[in-house]
């Protein structure tokens, strides 16, 4: 579990605003994923990445951004909050072929 | 796309007493049934899982079943303790991909 964190654990940000939110694991895991949790809905996966250069949208993108420049990251960008956005997201990977999926710790986002 | 429905949303059971999660699919060639254990303020975590060629898989006291001509699948945690109390969540993989789509969750409290 050590090895997938993410950054930073709580944001408070404001409507407009463009906000990060950082995944780091150091297993090499090919695939890395977000997630959004809110209550009623469960885990919803907003994208996911094969591999360095390769992302592909999943049931929640829209306001979202991603990037994968390197393996080991996969920062998920909201480039202008919005309130519908508060939620906690998480981060998980897995090895290509594996099947458990690693879950980070989560980040807790407020947009007031 | 796959679906995954998830019941009940709530469950209180007493202490010692077996408490059963379902969760039913829609795409009938899903082929890996995970289910995941996320305790207050923690990360999901995974406790048990089974293939599509499996139609039961038991740990210690925890057990899921796969139906699949039904295209449903259970949860079954005998002896309950306190340590189980936690939201539950099922997940379902389409095939030819790597990525979940989870249910909603069951919040399972155990009552002493």
């Amino acid at each position: 579990d050590a090895g997938i964190t993410q950054s930073p654990r709580y944001k408070i940000t404001e409507t407009g605003r463009q906000v990060t939110l950082m995944c780091h694991q150091t297993w090499s895991h090919s695939y890395m994923f977000w997630y959004r949790q809110d209550l009623g809905h469960g885990l919803r996966l907003i994208y996911y990445s094969a591999a360095a250069d390769i992302t592909d949208k999943g049931e929640v993108p829209d306001g979202y951004v991603v990037s994968r420049s390197k393996t080991e990251n996969f920062p998920l960008t909201l480039e202008s909050a919005t309130r519908s956005q508060t939620s906690v997201y998480f981060c998980a990977s897995t090895l290509a072929g594996e099947e458990t999926q690693y879950f980070g710790p989560g980040t807790r986002l407020l947009v007031l | 796309g796959e679906n995954v429905e998830q019941h009940p949303s709530t469950l209180s059971v007493q202490e010692g007493d077996s408490a059963v999660i379902k969760c039913t699919y829609s795409d009938s060639a899903s082929n890996y049934f995970p289910w995941y254990k996320q305790e207050l303020g923690k990360r999901p975590q995974l406790i048990i899982d089974i293939r599509s060629n499996v139609g039961e898989k038991k740990d210690q006291r925890i057990a899921v079943t796969l139906n699949k001509t039904a295209k449903h699948f259970s949860l079954h945690i005998t002896e309950t303790q306190p340590e189980d109390s936690a939201v539950y969540f099922c997940a379902a993989r389409p095939p030819g991909a790597q990525k979940l789509v989870f249910g909603q969750g069951t919040r399972l409290t155990i009552n002493p």
